[in-house]
């Protein structure tokens, strides 16, 4: 089935450590995006990518880093420069000419820092 | 600036009553897009519907319905006979006329616990 796979769904860290959170899609979609979820919060934009090798920063890129070498996968780096990087990550894509603006989201990544 | 206010951030229901979730948004576009998903304790956000500025038809599917006002820049979702399984987090979002998805505004959600 198509679809989007995060790993790893619950991630742990130190406070000074970068870590990276992958997203894989294997729904031929074009587009795809980071979302940041705290509690009680809508979700807001950390990086977009329309298309291979080239992203935009969202509302809240500060800390975060990402790449997009390749079409189906789009990994998120939070760096120690995230200050408050406890949250709830979701990866989401889109494909050119699905239902204007649908997006298929993942399972999310739940990451916590010590 | 756009904007969703999703007044309610919790509801708690039992089992087969009828439940409305309240959304109201602020744009000055003419041409938008409104859309409902679902968040349940899995984290998935799935797509639940999708409606255009242009398009004030309420819609209805299964014991799913919205009413989407213009006058009142509401689209409020309402789940009639509620059951167990549609326990989660909804969220309303806007996007404007480019139709992005890197401009989609979500609101805050409004958690919906539904009990047996």
């Amino acid at each position: 089935d198509g679809g989007i796979t995060q790993s790893p769904k619950y991630l742990f860290r130190k406070e000074g450590q970068n870590v990276t959170l992958s997203c894989e899609q294997n729904l031929n979609h074009d587009a795809m995006y980071w979302y940041r979820q705290d509690p009680g919060q809508g979700l807001r934009l950390i990086y977009y990518s329309q298309i291979v090798n080239d992203f935009q920063k969202g509302d809240i890129a500060e800390g975060y880093s990402v790449s997009r070498e390749k079409k189906e996968s789009f990994p998120l780096t939070v760096t120690s420069a995230q200050k408050n990087p406890t949250a709830f990550y979701l990866c989401a894509s889109r494909g050119l000419g699905s239902g204007a603006n649908v997006l298929t989201f993942g399972a999310g990544s739940r990451l916590t820092v010590l | 600036a756009q904007k969703v206010t999703q007044a309610q951030t919790e509801i708690s229901v039992v089992e087969k009553e009828d439940v409305t979730l309240d959304c109201v948004y602020e744009t000055r576009d003419t041409t938008y897009y409104l859309f409902w998903y679902k968040q349940p304790p899995s984290g998935e956000l799935v797509f639940l519907i999708r409606r255009n500025s242009f398009d004030e038809q309420n819609e209805i599917s299964g014991r799913y319905s919205w009413n989407f006002q213009k006058s009142t820049s509401s689209f409020n979702f309402t789940i009639t006979a509620s059951q167990v399984v549609d326990s989660a987090v909804y969220f309303c979002a806007l996007t404007g006329p480019q139709g992005g998805s890197e401009k989609l505004v979500f609101g805050k959600g409004t958690k919906l616990t539904v009990n047996p």
